[in-house]
């Protein structure tokens, strides 16, 4: 199985200011469509978790461009530019390259 | 567009088998080729992918492989989830979800309780 290891496990940050957020795969998410399979969502507080990244960058409609994503191979990072606070919740990364699905253990993002 | 809702039993006792539905609105659930997936989220813990189907085919995690079952009823948009001789580690948030495509349910919480 594939391991997604995420630093920090929780992070305060100051209204505007950025985050950042880490995810360490165990192996490459690059298949062999030359796509890499990792996405990025956040749970609000009693809320099922929505998407925001897919494939490493790519920002799901609607998502606003605050939120982006980078890395490539076995190392990625979700950056948020200035935090709000609608921005709380925690944040999983996941992989589809190969079943099982897994994720992250999830970073909680909240507002100092 | 899609949505997804779960239903079934929101307490379930011990030893006996949790049965959930998740009906599909918005697409065809055997129009094009998707993988539909049941996730769950015991209280206060991460996410833990159970099991997919697609295109007929079923992929289980191995953890829980020999307790469940996933299953699709074309007729009615819905595909169903069975878990057997459910235990208190069973207890859980369950979200139906086409994953891929960043759509889930709003989940339902099962306790496993007698």
């Amino acid at each position: 199985d594939i391991v997604l290891t995420q630093t920090p496990l929780s992070l305060s940050v100051t209204p505007g200011q950025p985050a950042s957020i880490s995810c360490k795969s165990s192996q490459s998410l690059l298949n062999s469509d030359g796509k890499t399979y990792l996405y990025w969502y956040l749970q609000k507080p009693g809320q099922s978790p929505q998407v925001l990244i897919y494939e490493i960058s790519s920002r799901v409609s609607g998502v606003a461009d605050k939120f982006s994503g980078s890395g490539s191979g076995t190392d990625f990072t979700l950056t948020i530019s200035r935090v709000e606070a609608e921005d709380v919740g925690v944040y999983y990364c996941m992989q589809g390259l190969n079943l099982p699905l897994t994720f992250g253990g999830g970073t909680k993002v909240e507002i100092k | 567009q899609l949505q997804l809702q779960e239903s079934g039993p929101g307490v379930v006792k011990p030893s006996e088998t949790l049965s959930l539905t998740c009906t599909v609105s918005g697409d065809s659930i055997s129009g094009r080729s998707y993988y539909w997936a049941w996730i769950r989220q015991p209280p206060g813990q991460g996410l833990e992918w159970i099991g997919s189907i697609f295109n007929g085919d079923t992929f289980y995690n191995s953890s829980l492989k020999s307790r469940v079952a996933i299953s699709v009823d074309s007729s009615k948009n819905q595909f169903s989830l069975r878990v057997n001789f459910v235990t208190a580690a069973d207890t859980a948030v369950y979200y139906c979800a086409r994953p891929y495509g960043g759509h889930w349910g709003r989940g339902i919480l099962v306790t496993v309780s007698s």
